[in-house]
């Protein structure tokens, strides 16, 4: 398996730009998570999925965020519109299912919103 | 609710010299508890896992960890490092009764020198 695939891994918009980004679990993966990574708040939780269902968006910051889940091989993360403090590596992982199972982690879009 | 505290931002170590990254949490309900690392500009990866049982965890590239209820401790231990160990660790904790919500750490450097 080619593991979680995320594209762009870079993206440099301007504010007010929409930005999407784009995930590709693993196969047979039923839990899809979505991470934001920044050097101010660490790693955040913005939203989990499982059987392509949102389960916890808590941690989605404000309404321009908004995340799909459409099937099961892919996922996106919307920010409409954007800002600088947008700025950040955002990750996407997949696990089997059960809280106790590994979770795969994607490479990463590093984010930057001018 | 949980947290995770680890207690050295950055720890730099000598080749061939033996490393150990501390790790506390509290939780008012039973957790699993995690490694990750982060090699630079890549996804995590896990490196062990505590679900039950035996307190010692061996993980992969020579990393253990113990876990120690009483001190609500998870620390992570190598023996003898490499330079490729250089990287970023995170700790993590998930309740066991969650579909999976990782809280992590705030992550510790180990930069390792010749």
């Amino acid at each position: 398996d080619a593991g979680v695939i995320q594209s762009p891994r870079h993206e440099v918009t301007e504010m007010g730009q929409e930005v999407t980004l784009r995930c590709k679990p693993i196969s047979g993966h039923n839990s899809l998570f979505w991470y934001r990574q920044t050097m101010m708040r660490g790693l955040e939780l913005l939203i989990y999925f499982n059987n392509n269902v949102p389960i916890d968006d808590s941690g989605m910051p404000e309404d321009r965020f908004s995340a799909k889940m459409p099937n099961a091989s892919f996922s996106t993360l919307k920010i409409q519109p954007s800002e600088p403090r947008d700025s950040a590596v955002y990750f996407c992982a997949s696990s089997l299912n059960r809280g106790q199972d590994e979770q795969f982690f994607g490479p990463g879009t590093r984010l930057t919103v001018l | 609710a949980q947290s995770v505290t680890q207690l050295d931002s950055q720890v730099p170590v000598f080749e061939e010299a033996p490393v150990e990254l501390r790790c506390n949490y509290s939780s008012s309900v039973s957790v699993y508890l995690f490694w990750y690392v982060q090699y630079p500009n890549q996804g995590l990866q896990l490196l062990l896992k505590y679900l039950s049982g035996s307190t010692l965890v061996k993980g992969i590239n020579g990393f253990e960890a113990e876990f120690n209820k009483s001190q609500t401790s998870f620390h992570l231990r190598k023996p003898s490092v490499h330079i490729s160990d250089t990287a970023e660790y995170f700790c993590a904790v998930s309740p066991t009764d969650s579909w999976g919500k990782l809280q992590f750490g705030a992550g510790t450097q180990v930069v390792v020198t010749p």
